[in-house]
């Protein structure tokens, strides 16, 4: 059974402060990683793709991948309280149906 | 515009009465995939389906069908909704992204139907 883990939070950070969540998965095979952001009755949103080890940045967002620890995580500069969503991180291994296996999410509040 | 519709974006309706809640992309993705989303419980695969004609099933298919008859469609279908099916479900398609030593599928999610089985 393939599982990936998110911490439900809520994270609570200020605004300006640098937000960090973090993921972690069980499939050693697994290549793809994705994180989504999803605001409240509102559908997850594609905010980053990792597929190989180390940093990967797009503006504010900077994703980590570590594949030997199992790790992913997602950084959120000079947060903002329009960040304030759910962050579901996502995995899918390289092959077959490529399903991808989401995590429960992590709440974020950047409070003013 | 590349994306993902669903129809309708809300419904309420009683036990027992046949809905479909239809699912179409502009992108010429050959999969796709219904999910229901419940507080708690995160996102949850119904069905999904790898091309046309081919369909299997997720984690929750119980009380659920689907069909692909065409690439850019994927209805679901509840023949006899329950309460228990309240819930807010998302189709999503994914598109495959080639990459040097392999490929990867990034997947986008339609604007959501909330349903109400009263």
């Amino acid at each position: 059974q393939k599982e990936v883990e998110q911490n439900s939070g809520p994270l609570s950070v200020p605004e300006g402060a640098i937000a960090s969540l973090n993921c972690t998965y069980s499939d050693r095979v697994s290549q793809s990683f994705f994180w989504y952001r999803q605001y409240s009755g509102k559908s997850p949103e594609l905010i980053m793709s990792i597929y190989s080890n180390g940093d990967k940045e797009d503006g504010r967002f900077t994703a980590q991948l570590n594949k030997a620890s199992q790790y992913v995580s997602l950084l959120i500069r000079d947060s903002q309280p329009s960040d304030s969503a759910t962050y579901l991180c996502a995995v899918t291994a390289t092959g077959g149906s490529y399903i991808p296996t989401f995590g429960r999410g992590t709440s974020l509040i950047v409070h003013p | 515009e590349a994306q993902v519709t669903q129809n309708p974006r809300y419904l309420i309706t009683v036990t027992g009465k046949k809905l479909t809640v239809t699912c179409s992309q502009n992108m010429n993705h050959e999969y796709m995939s219904w999910y229901r989303q419940d507080p708690g419980l995160g996102l949850r695969q119904i069905y999904y389906s790898m091309n046309v004609e081919v369909t299997d099933k997720g984690d929750v298919p119980e009380g659920y069908k689907v069909s692909r008859k065409e690439k850019r469609n994927f209805p679901l279908i509840l023949e006899s909704p329950s309460p228990n099916q309240t819930s807010l479900y998302f189709c999503a398609s994914r598109g495959f992204t080639g990459l040097a030593g392999g490929g990867t599928h990034e997947q986008y999610f339609g604007p959501g139907t909330r349903l109400t089985v009263t």
